[in-house]
């Protein structure tokens, strides 16, 4: 069965600081890869996905993900955090041909003005 | 587009009474998703349609839950009757086509407090 774990339920940093969120995944086939975001009081966004071709897939707003097919794991980063970017992170997994994404449980970030 | 639009935002209802959360996916997607979020478990997959019709239901909880699609532009998601661990934040989601080549998008929410 598809699984998803992020090891960080809950980070704080300070702005300018850079940004790594780790999420493994647990799947046997050929898999896509999302990246969601939850700002305050809205609802999830897409903020980068892979299919297939590169595995630095590069999102909106700064953000980028790599994809490391031999460790199963799709981490976010960022360079230079902001205020703005204050939201909870869903990292997310896709069968391929499947038609469920599976949402691991989110990290919580807190920047430090 | 409006994007997806699920109403209410919010629900308080006691235990026992029925609750139904409606959504309205974008228009010309295909497939329709119904999460659950909570602290303690995080992002749940419910149900979900394709052209209207439900392909997997094994996200849902117990019977009290149950989900219709009547037509391709709106779906309920009903509890009855409600306890107060269904107390959460209830997500529709809608995509065109497989995920191979789109990206599911999701609603607003429905904040859900049972008493």
């Amino acid at each position: 069965a598809q699984s998803v774990s992020q090891h960080n339920h809950h980070v704080i940093l300070s702005e300018a600081a850079s940004l790594e969120l780790g999420c493994n995944y647990s799947y046997g086939g050929t898999v896509n890869l999302f990246w969601y975001v939850q700002y305050p009081g809205q609802h999830l966004q897409l903020l980068l996905k892979y299919f297939s071709g590169d595995p630095l897939v590069k999102g909106i707003k700064g953000f980028e993900a790599e994809f490391i097919k031999s460790k199963f794991s799709f981490n976010l980063r960022k360079p230079s955090v902001q205020w703005s970017d204050t939201a909870e992170y869903f990292c997310a997994v896709n069968g391929w041909g499947d038609d469920k994404i599976i949402f691991g449980k989110g990290t919580r970030l807190h920047i430090l003005p | 587009d409006a994007g997806v639009i699920q109403s209410p935002r919010h629900e308080v209802t006691e235990m026992g009474q029925e609750v139904t959360l409606r959504c309205k996916p974008i228009s010309g997607h295909d497939y329709l998703f119904w999460y659950r979020q909570t602290m303690m478990r995080g992002l749940e997959l419910l149900i979900y349609f394709n052209n209207n019709v439900p392909i997997d239901d094994s996200g849902m909880p117990e019977d009290r839950f149950s989900a219709k699609m009547p037509n391709a532009s709106f779906s309920t998601l009903k509890i009855q009757p409600s306890e107060p661990r269904d107390s959460a934040v209830y997500f529709c989601a809608s995509s065109f086509g497989v995920l191979n080549t789109d990206t599911q998008y999701f609603g607003p929410g429905t904040r859900l407090t049972v008493l």
